[in-house]
C-alpha cells in the first residue's frame, strides 16, 4: 500500500496569514501516461463530512474559493491557503489514488492563532 | 441535488454482522459512477473500505476484504455494506460517497467526490 504522511499535524496560522501543509507519499503517484498526479486534498471541519477541495493534485473542485491551491508532482505535495479565513479552522487530509487500496494521509489540523 | 444518507443500527455486537445502507437522492446510482464506504474510527483517519457499479462489480480494501460485502438495490437507488466479525476495532463514523472512478496503474481507482453526514456504528456487548 502506498503510505501518505502529511506535515504538520497541526499548524495555527493568523487571520489572514498564510497556511502550507504538506503530503508526501512513500512512492511516486505520477501516472506519466496521463501526465497526472493522483492526488486529491479534502477539507472535514469539526462534525461534518470531508469536502472534496482539490483533485489532481492542483485542480480545484468547483465552488471552491481559489485562496486554496494545491502543488507538487512525483512524491511531494502542498497544500496552500493564501489567506487564512476563519471559516478555514479544519481537519485537511490529502489522498492518493494512484493505486489501490486508496490511501489518506493522517490529517493535519489548521488553527487560528 | 445530490445527496446521500447512512442508516444503520447504530450499535452491534462484538462478533456479529454489521450492515448499513445508503440512500441516494437527486440522481440516480444506475446512471453512472461508482458509489462506497469509508470509515473514520473516532478521533482518527479516513479508511477506504470498498467500492460498487450500478451492475454489481465490486472492490474492497485488502484489509477487510475477507468480512466485506456490497450490494445494490437500484430500484430503492440504495446500496449497502456488510460486515461480519465485528470487533472493536471496527468502532467508526462510516460515510457513504459518490466516487469519481478514473484509470488508475492497477485498474480502476477512485476519489470522492460527493459525501454522505456519516453514522456512528459502535461495537460493543
Amino acid at each position: 500500500d502506498i503510505v501518505m504522511t502529511q506535515s504538520p499535524d497541526s499548524l495555527a496560522v493568523s487571520l489572514g496569514e498564510r497556511a502550507t501543509i504538506n503530503c508526501k507519499s512513500s512512492q511516486s503517484i505520477f501516472y506519466s501516461s496521463y501526465n497526472k498526479n493522483y492526488l486529491t486534498w479534502y477539507q472535514q471541519k469539526p462534525g461534518q463530512p470531508p469536502k472534496l477541495l482539490i483533485y489532481w493534485a492542483s485542480t480545484r473542485e468547483s465552488g471552491v474559493p481559489d485562496r486554496f491551491s494545491g502543488s507538487g508532482s512525483g512524491t511531494d505535495f502542498t497544500l496552500t491557503i493564501s489567506s487564512l479565513q476563519a471559516e478555514d479552522v479544519a481537519i485537511y487530509y490529502c489522498q492518493q489514488y494512484y493505486s489501490t487500496p486508496v490511501t489518506f494521509g493522517q490529517g493535519t489540523k489548521v488553527e487560528i492563532k | 441535488q445530490v445527496q446521500l444518507l447512512e442508516s444503520g443500527p447504530g450499535l452491534v455486537k462484538p462478533s456479529e454482522t454489521l450492515s448499513l445502507t445508503c440512500t441516494v437522492s437527486g440522481y440516480s446510482i444506475s446512471s453512472g459512477y461508482y458509489w462506497g464506504w469509508i470509515r473514520q474510527p473516532p478521533g482518527k483517519g479516513l479508511e477506504w473500505i470498498g467500492s460498487i457499479f450500478h451492475t454489481g462489480t465490486s472492490y474492497f480494501n485488502p484489509s477487510l476484504k475477507s468480512r466485506v460485502t456490497m450490494s445494490v438495490d437500484t430500484s430503492k437507488n440504495q446500496f449497502s455494506v456488510r460486515l461480519s466479525s465485528v470487533t472493536a476495532a471496527d468502532t467508526a463514523v462510516y460515510y457513504c460517497a459518490r466516487l469519481v472512478a478514473v484509470a488508475g496503474t492497477s485498474g480502476w481507482s477512485w476519489y470522492f467526490d460527493l459525501w454522505g453526514r456519516g453514522t456512528l456504528l459502535t461495537v460493543s456487548s
